[in-house]
């Protein structure tokens, strides 16, 4: 069975650019989450998408955003790019409902912003 | 508020056995989690428990819940070098109609020869 798969691997863009972050979960999972992980920063807890629709967001600027498509993968988005956006970007999926719902993450996207 | 605190680091020799704690503040915790994450890696489930539960034991790793002190511990059993990496203690509960997952920042366990 295929993990939580994420591109690009790595991306760098300048200050003030846009990027674009894709992410495919496991087969049968409708949940998807994403992380920031800055360094020296833990996880920090971005968006929540279930069935198409963002269920919770975490306390970002509104220049990030995302979108869940009918086959469950997901981009998120980050408009005028800032230096302190550099960091890596976990995806995670999970089934939705009763039980430990367990996060399975992929690998990560790390920008680098110039 | 919500938190979840674990010590930053901890070194241990190869052979001995690793500690790695963690404390919580919500009460209505379900699932209480540790993940791993290997450098340049994205974070891996070692293992969870439900808050019902006081122990629970996976081949060399066995984690303690004392719901009383809101306190969750993780030991590795003969630690070895590819233990090496940060582990993280993520706390659910719910909150209306939604879960939260609440993460500590991550203990760094170095292992050395």
């Amino acid at each position: 069975e295929a993990g939580v798969t994420q591109s690009p691997t790595h991306l760098i863009k300048t200050r003030g650019q846009q990027a674009t972050l894709r992410c495919s979960p496991i087969s049968g999972h409708t949940s998807v989450y994403w992380y920031q992980q800055a360094l020296g920063l833990g996880l920090q807890f971005l968006l929540w998408y279930d069935e198409g629709e963002e269920r919770n967001r975490g306390n970002f600027p509104p220049r990030f955003s995302g979108r869940q498509f009918p086959n469950y993968s997901s981009e998120l988005n980050v408009n005028a790019l800032e230096l302190e956006d550099s960091a890596l970007y976990l995806c995670a999926s999970s089934l939705r409902g009763a039980g430990a719902n367990v996060l399975t993450f992929g690998a990560g996207s790390r920008l680098t912003v110039l | 508020g919500e938190d979840v605190e674990q010590s930053l680091f901890l070194s241990v020799r190869e052979g001995d056995s690793s500690v790695i704690n963690c404390t919580y503040t919500d009460s209505s915790s379900t699932y209480l989690y540790w993940y791993k994450q290997e450098p340049g890696a994205g974070l891996q489930l070692l293992t969870y428990i439900f808050s019902n539960m006081d122990m629970k034991q996976d081949q060399r790793l066995t984690v303690l819940l004392n719901k009383k002190d809101k306190h969750l511990s993780l030991r590795i059993a003969d630690t070895q070098t590819g233990d090496s990496a940060i582990y993280f203690c993520a706390e659910r509960f719910n909150a209306g109609n939604n879960r939260k997952l609440i993460w500590g920042l991550g203990t760094s366990l170095a292992v050395n020869p």
